[in-house]
């Protein structure tokens, strides 16, 4: 069965670095999303791509978060100056089209913030 | 603003005994309701989508039900390895595009033998 890979399983970062959270979308899809979760909390969304280029972006989703899918398989979140509230699980999705069709996620990338 | 609301937050049963979970949400257009499962430290597991009110979907032990307000995930004679966050979520119609998913809070199902 084709899933959705992310790379690192889990990354510890000083406060203020920069952080680049990497995935690999199932090949045939064309939406790509970015969720995250806080410990013990809900799954929110963050912001969806498509065509090169950003579909929607939560109120979450501020300058310091951009998105950017570098070649025809990598689909890359960027941090730039990460807090201490940023420490979360990122999850990374994709979705053969945007009609409600079954989206898939990765397992995750975890993020600590020290 | 999309909301999804679940419940019960936690359940327990023991092996065997069927029970259903509840969804109930609003949204301006529905595009589609999501349940995925979600073990401990995992990505969430798509199981349904559904589309419109009447719609039903199954799955071996599990089966989901959609009105026009709220869904349902049902389980039948659930086995220990049924244990897991059972999430809801919604997309709704904007002007096109990838729209996000909205969650809610999941509920904590245990399955005990």
């Amino acid at each position: 069965e084709p899933e959705v890979t992310q790379t690192p399983s889990h990354q510890v970062t000083q406060m203020g670095q920069e952080v680049i959270l990497r995935c690999v979308p199932i090949s045939n899809h064309l939406y790509f999303y970015w969720y995250r979760q806080i410990l013990g909390q809900k799954v929110e969304f963050l912001v969806s791509f498509y065509n090169n280029e950003i579909s929607e972006k939560s109120e979450i989703f501020d300058d310091q978060f951009s998105v950017e899918r570098p070649d025809g398989s990598n689909f890359t979140l960027k941090i730039r100056s990460t807090k201490l509230e940023d420490s979360a699980m990122y999850f990374c999705a994709s979705d053969r089209a945007p009609s409600g069709n079954t989206i898939y996620f990765g397992e995750g990338s975890w993020l600590t913030v020290v | 603003e999309d909301q999804v609301t679940q419940s019960p937050e936690a359940l327990r049963l023991q092996e065997g005994e069927s029970s259903s979970l509840n969804c109930s949400y609003t949204v301006s257009g529905l595009r589609g309701l999501f349940w995925y499962r979600q073990d401990p430290g995992k990505g969430p597991e798509f199981l349904f989508t559904l589309y419109s009110a009447g719609e039903e979907k199954e799955k071996e032990r599990l089966k989901a039900t959609l009105t026009k307000k709220e869904s349902f995930l049902h389980i039948t004679a659930p086995k220990p390895e049924d244990s897991a966050t059972y999430l809801c979520a919604v997309q709704s119609y904007s002007g096109g595009g990838a729209d996000g998913l909205t969650f809610g809070k999941g509920t904590h199902l245990i399955i005990q033998p």
